[in-house]
């Protein structure tokens, strides 16, 4: 079975600064990788995903994330972030066919501060 | 446009009642999926449905049944009620082979 943990229960950083939110996976094949965002009282959104290929993804708002696969890692990065960004960010795996539903880690609450 | 349509949005339930959490999908996905989020469990995955059949149940209660009566349709029914099943039950659906799940708003459901 896959897992993930997300060992940032908060992070605060200032508006224009750069971000990485951290995310390992645990799971035996080759997983599928995905970061989704929560804004309050809403549903989650997708914001990048990865299957194969190049290990650098590109997702909304400026938003990418780096597969590494010896380090069973998948960090979301932005350049610079806007008040706006504030909200929960979800890392989740899936084994990708079958509808194998994505298992998600406990979710890293950013605020950014003006 | 919403394209995954949860009912109601709120409600309250009494403990020991029965409550039906509604969900329609408008994706064409033929993958649906159940959710709970709580301050105790942040985002718990409860079923997978595929095709109208359950493929993964994460739930060790028989107290949650889904119910599936049409393809887009995966309605999530939660018996004996408790205090603790208080949270916020999201729907989400996928395509096969995608791994891209879509979720809904969610039903928060507070049981007194």
């Amino acid at each position: 079975a896959q897992s993930v943990t997300q060992p940032d229960a908060r992070v605060t950083v200032s508006e224009g600064a750069s971000l990485q939110l951290r995310c390992k996976y645990s799971y035996s094949g080759t997983p599928y990788l995905f970061w989704y965002v929560q804004y309050p009282r809403q549903g989650l959104q997708l914001l990048l995903k990865y299957y194969s290929g190049d290990p650098v993804v590109q997702g909304v708002n400026g938003f990418e994330a780096e597969f590494i696969k010896s380090n069973s890692s998948f960090h979301l990065r932005k350049a610079s972030v806007h008040w706006s960004d504030s909200a929960v960010y979800f890392c989740a795996v899936s084994a990708g066919n079958n509808n194998n539903a994505p298992r998600f880690g406990a979710g890293t609450k950013l605020s950014v501060k003006p | 446009d919403p394209k995954i349509i949860q009912k109601p949005k709120y409600l309250v339930a009494v403990t020991g009642s029965e409550k039906i959490l509604i969900c329609e999908q408008y994706l064409g996905h033929n993958a649906m999926y159940w959710y709970r989020q709580s301050a105790k469990k942040p985002l718990e995955f409860m079923f997978s449905y595929s095709y109208q059949k359950l493929m993964d149940n994460q739930t060790a209660s028989s107290r949650f049944q889904p119910q599936s009566s049409k393809k887009n349709h995966l309605d999530l029914q939660i018996t004996a009620l408790k205090p603790d099943d208080s949270a916020t039950y999201f729907c989400a659906s996928s395509q096969t082979g995608t791994g891209e799940v879509f979720f809904g708003k969610g039903t928060r459901l507070t049981v007194v």
